[in-house]
């Protein structure tokens, strides 16, 4: 099955400075990677997905890039502020067009130092 | 629109006890999964359904079981609850036709004593 890696477990920026957090993904099948926050004690929202057929993404600060060569893609986040504090999950899927669940990364705790 | 809803909230069982964790949408989303979520870890996925009276084994299966006898429903059931299965259970639902965003529900907080 898929197993999707994510790094680093912890990440504290200063804000107003850019934060980027990879994950690596084992199946060169799954074709859907979507990245989701989720502050303490709330459900996982979605903030950004991107599809195997595109390499790169942008909705206003956060940006992700797959690269399908290698395996593994990133979130970008600019101009952090103290909201996008949370923690933050890669997940991978082969759903195309079936109904896989997702394979999730073990999460990162992004910090954001006023 | 409720999106997705999960009840209950909280629980806490004793071991070897049995209860059912509810899920409903009103999305009209053919697809259904349960996740688990522990501390330090992503979610994982339990089981899951295609459709109105079909179910799936996920990574982390053993110990539960599901069903869904209404597309809008999906029931994720523990017959007798051991501490391992301490956790947050997670409801998601996804709409079919190369739609893949899943929508999660609240959540519900397990303990098993």
């Amino acid at each position: 099955g898929e197993n999707v890696e994510q790094h680093p477990s912890t990440l504290s920026v200063q804000e107003g400075d850019s934060a980027v957090i990879k994950c690596t993904y084992s199946d060169s099948a799954s074709n859907y990677f979507p990245w989701y926050k989720q502050e303490l004690g709330k459900r996982p929202q979605l903030i950004i997905d991107i599809r195997s057929n595109v390499g790169e993404k942008k909705d206003q600060r956060i940006a992700v890039t797959l690269n399908k060569t290698a395996k593994h893609f990133s979130l970008h986040i600019t101009e952090t502020q103290p909201e996008d504090s949370a923690v933050y999950f890669c997940a991978a899927s082969s759903s195309g067009g079936g109904a896989d669940g997702l394979t999730f990364g073990k999460g990162t705790h992004l910090i954001i130092q006023p | 629109n409720a999106g997705v809803t999960q009840t209950p909230k909280f629980r806490v069982l004793k071991t070897g006890q049995s209860m059912t964790l509810l899920c409903a949408q009103d999305m009209n989303h053919e697809y259904m999964y349960w996740y688990r979520q522990d501390p330090g870890m992503g979610l994982r996925l339990i089981h899951y359904s295609v459709g109105e009276g079909t179910t799936a084994k996920g990574e982390v299966p053993d110990g539960y079981n599901v069903s869904r006898l209404k597309k809008q429903n999906f029931l994720l059931g523990l017959e007798s609850a051991a501490p391992s299965q301490t956790s947050v259970y997670f409801c998601a639902s996804r709409a079919s036709g190369g739609r893949d965003e899943q929508y999660f529900g609240p959540g519900t907080r397990l303990t098993v004593t």
